[in-house]
């Protein structure tokens, strides 16, 4: 079983669509959480951390499930720009700065 | 500022040679990653280094590959000799500590 696993995608949304991308993880320890967007042929970039309060910036929302080892990613009020992977990341313990990919999601907004 | 430099930006080479990546990272970041990407397997960790010490080379694929970092500022991946199978885009990120990794822009490899 892959320790990060995402749903491959992709999901194609138009503009202005609400839409949510859900990630597991195997591993009980792990310690933080975050989502990455990566455009095509382009570097990996932070999107947000993820809080097990659940937090927001602006049209995201990220949130966090301890108990089902779940993580989720809802982007309001879609926009071309959007369109790109999303990379759902997990730090799988306190002594280690390794971080653990997700294989992404591809986000495909059309007009 | 200047993010993470890496070099080159792509790499054709003939199965049998030896490749040498090579990374700069952001001057005071005191951990340096190496990852390797492909479609079928994604994002890779290959190895880390914490004050330019490896800390985890638990994902170098074989004894083909070694990576250095002799000092803050500079680091390097080599594959000897190279095989189709490492064609990917290898990313160098660095991070302060536990922090936000900042990714290069890559370097795509083709082996032939």
């Amino acid at each position: 079983r892959k320790e990060v696993e995402q749903d491959p995608g992709p999901f194609n949304v138009p503009e202005g669509a609400t839409v949510a991308f859900n990630c597991t993880y195997s591993n009980s320890a792990s310690q933080s959480f975050f989502w990455y967007r990566q455009d095509c042929r382009k570097e990996p970039k932070l999107l947000m951390s993820v809080y097990s309060s659940g937090n927001e910036d602006g049209r995201f929302t990220a949130q966090l499930n301890r108990a089902s080892q779940y993580i989720s990613l809802l982007i309001r009020d879609s926009k071309l720009s959007d369109s790109a992977t999303y990379l759902c990341v997990v730090r799988p313990s306190y002594n280690t700065d390794k971080l653990i990919f997700g294989t992404g999601t591809r986000l495909q907004v059309f007009p | 500022d200047a993010g993470v430099i890496q070099s080159p930006r792509h790499e054709v080479t003939e199965m049998g040679q030896e490749v040498t990546l090579r990374c700069k990272p952001i001057s005071g970041h005191n951990s340096l990653f190496w990852y390797r990407q492909t479609m079928m397997r994604g994002l890779e960790l290959l190895i880390y280094f914490n004050n330019n010490v490896p800390i985890d080379d638990s994902g170098m694929p074989e004894d083909r590959f070694s990576a250095k970092m002799p000092n803050a500022s500079f680091s390097t991946l080599k594959i000897q000799p190279s095989e189709p199978r490492d064609s990917a885009v290898y990313f160098c990120a660095s991070s302060l500590g536990a922090d936000e990794q900042y990714f290069g822009p890559g370097t795509r490899l083709t082996v032939t």
